[in-house]
This record gives structure tokens, sequence and C-alpha cells, in this order.
């Protein structure tokens, strides 16, 4: 069955350092990868995705992740965090019919 | 992208009564969904909302409960009926423009049932 694991309910880093959030999938086939971004009070926004071609995407806001087939992870990085950075993020997994199977979500503290 | 609007964004509503919420993008698409977040939650989808036909249900999810609309390529709704607090979400709409592409999501609808 599709599944995604984010490990990290709650990361705090302070503005300026990186940023690695954590993402595991478990899919049976060739994954379509997503991560998102939400705001409180606000929808979800696409950060980046992952089709196919070069594992390492880059996204908007200066994310990027990096796809890795043999640990089945997608992580999220930054490398300087801003603190308009904190909120929740979602990875996702797309299967077939475009339904999309969402990870719990790490919400993010950023501290000065 | 697609722009999505959804109404109301926000309702404080009475329990046993039902709720309808609308989803409007400003382009054709071809694929409509309907989700739940419940408070501190990933997002669960119920629904997809198909043009012409009835929804397709997730499990756990049935038609008596959510009722959904797709009138066209632009438009959805959904409706929560008889409210009880256990409803009380936020109920987000995604639409993406082909298979196997990304999602865009709506600002979500948060449904508070007393």
């Amino acid at each position: 069955a599709q599944s995604v694991t984010q490990p990290d309910i709650h990361i705090t880093v302070s503005e300026g350092a990186s940023l690695e959030l954590r993402c595991n999938y478990s899919y049976g086939a060739t994954p379509y990868l997503f991560w998102y971004v939400q705001s409180p009070g606000q929808g979800l926004q696409l950060l980046l995705k992952y089709f196919s071609g070069d594992t390492l995407v880059q996204g908007i806001k200066g994310f990027e992740a990096e796809f890795k087939r043999s640990q089945s992870s997608f992580n999220l990085r930054k490398p300087s965090v801003h603190w308009s950075d904190a909120a929740e993020y979602f990875c996702a997994v797309g299967a077939s019919g475009n339904q999309f199977y969402f990870g719990t979500g790490t919400s993010l503290t950023v501290i000065p | 992208s697609a722009v999505i609007s959804q109404k109301p964004s926000r309702d404080i509503c009475q329990r046993g009564t039902s709720l309808t919420i609308q989803c409007q993008v400003d382009s054709q698409v071809t694929m409509m969904f309907w989700y739940r977040q419940q408070p501190g939650q990933s997002l669960t989808l119920i629904a997809t909302a198909n043009q012409g036909s009835e929804a397709t249900y997730e499990s756990g999810f049935v038609i008596d409960k959510f009722p959904i609309s797709r009138p066209n390529l632009t438009f959805s709704t959904l409706t929560v009926s008889n409210m009880s607090p256990e409803d009380s979400s936020i109920y987000l709409c995604s639409v993406a423009r082909t298979t196997n592409t990304e999602a865009f999501f709506g600002q979500g609808t948060r449904l508070t049932v007393v």
C-alpha cells in the first residue's frame, strides 16, 4: 500500500541555518513526489515536484529536494532558512489517477 | 498553475445542519478532488469529483454524508450533511490539469460545528 512517512513532527532551526526535512515513501511503481507548504490559515502551495530525470530538483523559495530510490526518500533542503519559512510542510506521493497520499507533516519553527 | 476560489473561507454551523462548499477554478481542469484536514492532521482524500457523473469516494466516506457535484470542468461543490462536531475540519478543494501532474489547492474552508 502507498504511504508517506515524515519522521519529524516538529523542527526548530535558527534563522540563517540550513534545513533538511525528511520524507520516506512506500509505493509500488515509479513515484511522483511533491513537497507542499502550508502557512497558518492557508491552503497548500507547491514547493517542488519530481516526476523523472535529474534526481535533484529545484523549487521555489530556494528549496530543493533529492530523490533517492534506493532509500525511498525525498528529503527537502534549504541552505539558509528565513523567518518567513515557518510553516507546515507536507510530502506527498502521487499515484495513478492523481490520487495523492500525504505525510503527516512537519511543523517548522524559525527562531531569530 | 491554477487559481482556485473556495467559498466560504470559514463557517460556524449548528449540529444537524448542512453546509455546501464551492470550488471555482479559473480555467478548465481534468481532475478535481476534495480533501479533509482534521485539526493537527494531514490531508485525507474524501472523493474525486467527476464531471457529469457520480463522484468516486474513498473508503470511509459516503455520498449521503458528503454529496458532491461537478456540473462542468471549472466548478464543484461539496456538501457536509447532518453535521456533528466531529465534522469540524478544514475542507480543501484540489485540482489537476491532467492526470499524473501536480495538484493545486484552494485556501480551504474552516468548518466548526457546535
